[in-house]
C-alpha cells in the first residue's frame, strides 16, 4: 500500500544552518504531499504543499519540490531560526486504498542560537 | 471562524471510567478525524467519517467507540478507560481537493490531554 518515509530525527542544527528533511513516498498515481509542521503543545498545521508533480510548495522561507521520478518531497529552508524548531511531518493523500492520509513519522527538528 | 475545536483540552480519568472527547469544525467539510499521539511518536488513526452517517476505523479502533452527530461534530467514546489509553487526541478534518476526489488540506484541533490512571 502507500506509505511516507521520513528521515530519523532529531536534526539539531545552528541557527542560520540549512535544513534538509528528506521525505520519500510509495503510492500508485499521482497522490498529494503535504508538510505539516507542529509546535511544542498545539496540533498540527499546514506548513506547505503540492497537488502535482513539479510542483513547489512554500511558505514561511521553507520549500519542497514534488519529484516524481525520485518518488520524494524533501523539504528544505536556507536559513534556520530558533523559532523553526518543531516536529515536521510529511504526509500523502492516497489516489486508492483505505485511507485518506497517511503521515510520516516525523522528524523532530532543533535550533540552537 | 473558529477552525477545529475540541472539548476538553485536559482530562485525568480512573481505570474503568467512561469519557466523550468532543470535536466540532466549522468549515463544511465532509471528512473528520481521530488520531493519538503518544511521547516522542507519530499520529496514529483511530477512526476517521467520509461523511455524515459514516464511520470507519483507522489504524488502532480498539477500546474506542465514535459518533458523527452531523456534518460539523465528531465525537469520540472511550467506554472503559485503560491507562495504554493515556495520550494526546487529535481532531481533525478535510475537504476536497477540487473534482479530484482525493482530500485536501487536514486542520487539526488543539488537542486533549488524556491522562488515566
Amino acid at each position: 500500500g502507500d506509505s511516507v518515509t521520513q528521515m530519523e530525527g532529531p536534526v539539531t542544527l545552528s541557527e542560520e544552518a540549512f535544513l534538509t528533511i528528506n521525505c520519500t513516498y510509495t503510492a500508485t498515481g499521482y497522490p498529494s504531499l503535504f508538510w505539516y509542521v507542529q509546535y511544542p503543545g498545539e496540533g498540527l498545521q499546514l506548513l506547505l504543499k503540492a497537488t502535482k508533480a513539479d510542483d513547489k510548495g512554500s511558505n514561511k522561507g521553507f520549500e519542497a519540490t514534488y519529484r516524481k521520478e525520485t518518488t520524494s518531497f524533501h523539504l528544505e529552508k536556507g536559513s534556520v531560526q530558533v523559532s523553526d524548531s518543531a516536529v515536521y511531518f510529511c504526509a500523502l493523500t492516497p489516489t486508492s486504498g483505505t485511507y485518506k492520509y497517511i503521515f510520516g513519522t516525523g522528524t523532530r527538528l532543533k535550533v540552537l542560537a | 471562524n473558529a477552525g477545529v475545536t475540541q472539548t476538553p483540552k485536559f482530562q485525568v480519568l480512573k481505570t474503568g471510567q467512561s469519557m466523550t472527547l468532543q470535536c466540532a469544525q466549522d468549515m463544511n467539510h465532509n471528512s473528520m478525524y481521530w488520531y493519538r499521539q503518544d511521547p516522542g511518536m507519530g499520529l496514529r488513526l483511530i477512526y476517521y467519517s467520509a461523511s455524515e452517517g459514516t464511520t470507519d476505523k483507522g489504524e488502532v479502533p480498539n477500546g474506542y467507540n465514535v459518533s458523527r452527530l452531523n456534518k460539523r461534530e465528531f465525537s469520540l467514546r472511550l467506554e472503559s478507560a485503560a491507562p495504554s489509553q493515556t495520550s494526546v487526541y487529535f481532531c481533525a478534518s478535510s475537504g476536497y481537493l477540487g473534482s479530484s476526489g482525493r482530500e485536501d488540506t487536514q486542520y487539526f484541533g488543539p488537542g486533549t490531554r488524556l491522562t488515566v490512571l
